[in-house]
């Protein structure tokens, strides 16, 4: 049971390149969040998805995409890079239950020069 | 619209001493509150949660919170700390309709031998 995994690990990007942040659990989870992480902040909610087809913007939604075509995979779609958005990017996934925590992949240090 | 702050950005403490990380909560509802912990380079772990009954809640490591509504507080304790628990704390409330997370800004936990 691998959780949530989440590709790369780290990436270095241009101004103007776009890239895709991939992001899976196999829990089986209906809920998916994305937070990015500045440094000595707290996480900030970018997107949610409460299930397939269904996504909603969360607190900074500017700059950012997703979709969610399975219930497994929440990629985040980043267009036209810029340095403010240089983060830690994490995905995290929780079940249906009331008392649902949210489980956490290890992160996407991104850089944009 | 929910917030959480947590007024000390840095803490230092021996190891074998008492600890308690402040949190306080502004929401208009019964909160859903956690406490995450990040140690670095990782993701974030729950170390408990509070949803609702008894306001003292037991979590892993030994950690432990109070839920105090009087005080819109959540704050967490440990009585003897270990090396082992430097690291980055968040305390978080979970509202909305997939509970999404607004998190305070963090206390950076140092343990000293």
């Amino acid at each position: 049971n691998a959780g949530v995994t989440q590709t790369p690990k780290f990436r270095i990007l241009k101004i103007g390149q776009s890239m895709t942040l991939q992001c899976t659990q196999d829990m089986n989870h209906n809920y998916m969040y994305w937070y990015r992480q500045d440094p000595g902040m707290g996480l900030k909610l970018i997107y949610y998805s409460v299930g397939a087809g269904i996504t909603d913007k969360g607190e900074v939604p500017n700059g950012y995409n997703v979709s969610r075509s399975t219930t497994e995979d929440f990629p985040l779609r980043l267009e036209l890079a810029a340095p403010s958005q240089t983060s830690v990017y994490f995905c995290a996934s929780s079940g249906r239950d009331l008392l649902r925590e949210q489980y956490f992949g290890p992160g996407t240090r991104l850089t944009v020069t | 619209a929910q917030s959480v702050t947590q007024p000390d950005i840095h803490i230092t403490v021996s190891e074998g001493a008492s600890l308690e990380l402040r949190c306080n909560y502004s929401y208009g509802a019964t909160p859903y509150l956690f406490w995450y912990v990040q140690s670095p380079g990782q993701g974030l772990q729950l170390l408990l949660k509070y949803f609702s009954g008894d306001t003292l809640v037991q979590g892993i490591k030994g950690f432990e919170a109070e839920f105090k509504r009087s005080q819109s507080s959540f704050n967490l304790r440990k009585p003897s700390v270990h090396w082992s628990d430097a690291a980055e704390y968040f305390c978080a409330v979970g509202a909305g309709s997939a509970r999404q997370l607004t998190f305070g800004s963090g206390t950076q936990l140092t343990v000293l031998p």
